[in-house]
């Protein structure tokens, strides 16, 4: 029973590229969280999504951000226009209806 | 403020010491309380939920001051594995969103 599996484990986007990041949830969870860790911080919300919904997104960046969870295929969160600011750890979770959360391994996003 | 406040640290001791974390939350609404550990460059892993009436888990006891907005971890008997930066977390609903400190480094030497 795979955990939840993110890809790519690194990535590096030049200025004003976009970044796609993927989250396939662990088997059976119905709901994905994205969170981000910035050098030397805690990890910080960005959205919750069900299947074809965004729950709560209060997370997010106004701008340049977005993420989406199809009812095929994994969560995607989208990145546009990347600056040096977005270079972050990008993690992903899910869990069950009810139940704790499962992290990715997350996905390291260098901005260069 | 921060929601989530923690002495960042690093713990230095030595192996079979006891240490103790201390973190507050601000915000009064929080029902749901966990301490996670998270290697270097790994991702955040469950170490425990924190409940009022205290919980004990191993070498590990949690502790939670709902008037004082206060959560603490001890760890006793401390072993090298132990090395790892501990991050006290919150949420307001469950596990529908988590509000995480920045983490307090502890650092078990021989």
């Amino acid at each position: 029973n795979a955990g939840v599996m993110q890809n790519p484990r690194h990535l590096v986007r030049r200025r004003g590229q976009e970044a796609r990041l993927r989250c396939s949830p662990m088997k059976g969870h119905s709901h994905v969280y994205w969170y981000r860790q910035l050098p030397e911080e805690g990890l910080k919300f960005m959205v919750y999504l069900q299947k074809e919904n965004i729950i709560d997104e209060s997370g997010m960046p106004k701008e340049r951000f977005s993420a989406e969870f199809p009812k095929e295929g994994p969560s995607i969160l989208r990145i546009q226009q990347v600056v040096r600011g977005d270079s972050a750890a990008y993690f992903c979770a899910s869990s069950p209806v009810e139940g704790g959360y499962t992290f990715g391994s997350g996905t390291r996003l260098t901005v260069v | 403020r921060k929601e989530v406040e923690q002495d960042p640290g690093p713990f230095n001791v030595p192996e079979g010491a006891t240490v103790a974390f201390n973190c507050t939350y601000s915000n009064s609404a929080s029902q749901s309380f966990f301490w996670y550990r998270q290697d270097c460059r790994k991702e955040p892993k469950l170490l425990m939920s924190v409940y009022s009436s205290g919980n004990e888990d191993g070498r590990f006891t949690a502790q939670l001051n709902r008037a004082s907005q206060y959560i603490s971890l001890l760890i006793r008997d401390s072993k090298l594995s132990d090395s790892a930066t501990y991050l006290c977390v919150v949420s307001q609903r469950g596990f529908q969103k988590l509000v995480f400190g920045t983490g307090t480094r502890l650092l078990v030497s021989p």
